[in-house]
């Protein structure tokens, strides 16, 4: 089973609704969690991270995470044609390791 | 702040040719990573330092592959001799406590 599992799309969503992005982690002791954001050919770039279970939300992004169920989430409202790009899931796991996923491709269709 | 700096950008070499990048992290972080980023997957840690020494190398084929960071700032990762399927992009990231990494711009490698 791999550490972090994200489904690879692609994912296409119109512009201006909701793109809902998911990750799930292996390792239940997995302490911290992050989203980032990786355009064709670039750096993968940081969005948000979450510790702690429940909602965190920043701007139009929202990161949902379930310990119990072991998943993560993104959620992007308002969706727009430049947030089309690969969307990478990172758990940090026991003993300061970091997985990513493969990433899951989205693309906002204006 | 300064970004994480990574050289070359581009590079090209024949199998069997080594190869060596560099990376300056982000002053003050002392934890640096390189990972090897293959077309159409997500990146897969090769090494991770504390400082100057090795946390974690468990993934780096150290057959071929070597890396250092001897003052515990810059580090330079190395490929010798290069297979085809050494071919992708190797990031370099670093960190400060608690926070997630910040990325170079990476070098991408092409074995032919």
């Amino acid at each position: 089973q791999k550490e972090v599992e994200q489904n690879s799309g692609p994912l296409s969503v119109p512009e201006g609704a909701i793109a809902s992005l998911n990750c799930t982690y292996s390792d239940r002791g997995s302490q911290s969690f992050f989203w980032y954001r990786q355009y064709s050919g670039k750096s993968p770039e940081l969005i948000m991270f979450i510790y702690s279970n429940g909602d965190k939300e920043d701007g139009r992004f929202t990161a949902q995470l379930n310990k119990a169920s072991q998943y993560v989430s993104l959620l992007i409202r308002d969706s727009q044609p430049s947030d089309s790009a690969t969307y990478l899931c990172a758990v940090n796991e026991r003993g300061n390791q970091f997985y990513f996923g493969t990433g899951t491709s989205l693309t906002v269709i204006p | 702040e300064a970004g994480v700096a990574q050289s070359p950008r581009y590079k090209i070499i024949e199998k069997r040719q080594s190869v060596a990048f560099w990376c300056n992290p982000i002053s003050g972080h002392a934890t640096l990573y390189w990972y090897q980023q293959i077309l159409g997957q997500g990146p897969k840690l090769l090494i991770q330092f504390q400082n100057n020494g090795v946390v974690d190398d468990s993934q780096l084929p150290k057959d071929r592959f070597s890396a250092e960071r001897l003052k515990g700032v810059d580090s330079t990762l190395k490929i010798q001799p290069a297979k085809l399927e050494d071919s992708a992009v190797y990031l370099c990231a670093s960190r400060d406590f608690g926070d997630g990494y910040t990325f170079g711009s990476g070098t991408r490698l092409t074995v032919v």
